[in-house]
């Protein structure tokens, strides 16, 4: 596709549930990010992909999130057992490198009920 | 400390007024940097990249960086309503944000 695509749009979920949010790149862009932003707020650093290095994990909030990137390309976001501190817009951005422009996704609306 | 910080505001200016917008990090080797805006329920567009000390201008808007002081602006020229939005400050690489500062430009 011609931009960053993230899946479901919106997902409510119980809580104590585990939830999967994808994030489909750029074609070509090395660089994959996840952000958090809870209402009202900014946007929250959670991981960071480049190339074929490992992944810096640092904005991971607790054990109960993870994240892969498959073949360079498709990202996923796991959220286990999740809580209702975990609503919140979950934001995917790509770049061709790790010092270009991002582009963003359209998010995904998380809502723990 | 936060790596990069942004006064949350909100900040209001009238329409055809400069709206200054500003923003400090932490790590003294910070190469670069991004200005994105955020309108409200819409995902973060860039609005300016600066690397170089001193100013860029683009259109409306110009980007200032200070190294020594580790400071970021940002300046919006003729405010419009249209501006009305979050102002994202972001040092590149990690690529890590600022919480934003909120413009409201008053018709």
């Amino acid at each position: 596709g011609a931009g960053v695509s993230q899946s479901p749009s919106n997902k409510v979920t119980e809580k104590g549930k585990d939830v999967e949010l994808r994030c489909d790149p750029i074609s070509g862009h090395t660089a994959l990010y996840w952000y958090r932003q809870s209402l009202g707020q900014g946007l929250e650093f959670l991981i960071y992909f480049q190339g074929n290095s490992a992944p810096d994990k640092s904005g991971l909030p607790s054990d109960r999130f993870s994240a892969e990137r498959t073949g360079g390309s498709v990202s996923t976001l796991t959220i286990q057992r999740t809580q209702q501190e975990d609503s919140a817009v979950y934001l995917c951005a790509s770049s061709a490198t790790g010092g270009s422009e991002a582009f963003f996704g359209q998010g995904t609306r998380l809502t723990v009920v | 400390q936060k790596e990069v910080e942004q006064n949350s505001g909100p900040l209001s200016v009238p329409e055809g007024a400069i709206a200054s917008l500003n923003c400090t990090y932490s790590d003294r080797g910070s190469q670069s940097f991004f200005w994105y805006r955020q309108y409200s329920g819409k995902s973060p567009e860039l609005i300016m990249f600066i690397y170089s000390n001193g100013d860029k201008e683009d259109g409306r808007f110009t980007a200032q960086l200070n190294k020594a002081s580790q400071y970021v602006s940002l300046l919006i020229r003729d405010s419009q309503p249209s501006d009305s939005a979050t102002y994202l400050c972001a040092v590149t690489g990690k690529l890590i944000f600022g919480q934003g500062t909120t413009l409201q430009v008053k018709p």
